[in-house]
């Protein structure tokens, strides 16, 4: 079974530019989350989409945006880059169990704003 | 507000021994906890999970250990390979609830001496 496949692996872009990152969900998950790695931070949650819906989102600003198309794929996108976006992307899909949902990790998006 | 904290950045430990990573929160509504390995350019690994109704899960050479009235869960690694060296995070949702929304901790940098 594939994995969270996640597309560029590493950008570089120019401040004020905006990016576009692709998540190929685990196939049969419907719910794909976003999240932002910075050093020192930890992985912060982005927002999370689920049938096309985002059900939950994070403390980002609006700059931070994402959508899911009705094969679940999704796409997250940073407006008016910033030099402190610089971070690794990562994408998330959810498998649902009886006790709770676990999240499987894409190998991440490297962003690099220069 | 960090809702979930690794207190200690670093850990080193002989191969062989017992590695301990802990973890503590401060949400009394988390009802399921997962532990993640990263290694560096690859997106976390699910290790294991628990959920708030048992208080020990097992899955080979790890254990996850939950104390819900001190709100601390501990990693146990036993024994401990050079292979396991990497940073470990620690996460906790409301699972039972359906939210997909995952709080991390910033992370533990596990060391294993050969």
């Amino acid at each position: 079974k594939a994995g969270v496949t996640q597309t560029p692996r590493y950008l570089i872009k120019t401040r004020g530019q905006q990016v576009t990152l692709s998540c190929s969900p685990i196939s049969g998950h419907r719910s794909v989350s976003w999240y932002q790695q910075t050093p020192g931070q930890g992985l912060q949650f982005l927002f999370e989409y689920f049938s096309e819906t985002q059900r939950n989102k994070g403390n980002f600003p609006g700059r931070f945006s994402g959508r899911q198309f009705s094969n679940s794929r999704s796409e997250m996108n940073v407006s008016t880059l910033e030099l402190g976006d610089s971070a690794l992307y990562l994408c998330a899909s959810t498998r649902t169990g009886s006790s709770g949902n676990t999240i499987y990790f894409g190998e991440g998006s490297w962003l690099t704003v220069v | 507000d960090q809702q979930v904290k690794q207190n200690s950045p670093s850990l080193s430990v002989q191969e062989g021994r017992i590695s301990i990573l802990n973890c503590d929160y401060t949400n009394s509504m988390f009802d399921y906890f997962l532990w993640y390995k990263k290694y560096p350019a690859e997106g976390p690994t699910f290790l294991i999970s628990i959920s708030s109704i048992k208080d020990k899960n097992e899955d080979g050479r790890f254990t996850v250990f939950l104390n819900k009235s001190a709100k601390h869960l501990s990693l146990h690694i036993v024994p401990s390979q050079p292979g396991d060296s990497a940073v470990y995070f620690c996460a906790a949702s409301q699972g039972a609830s359906g939210t997909y929304k995952y709080i991390f901790g910033t992370g533990t940098r596990l060391k294993v001496l050969a």
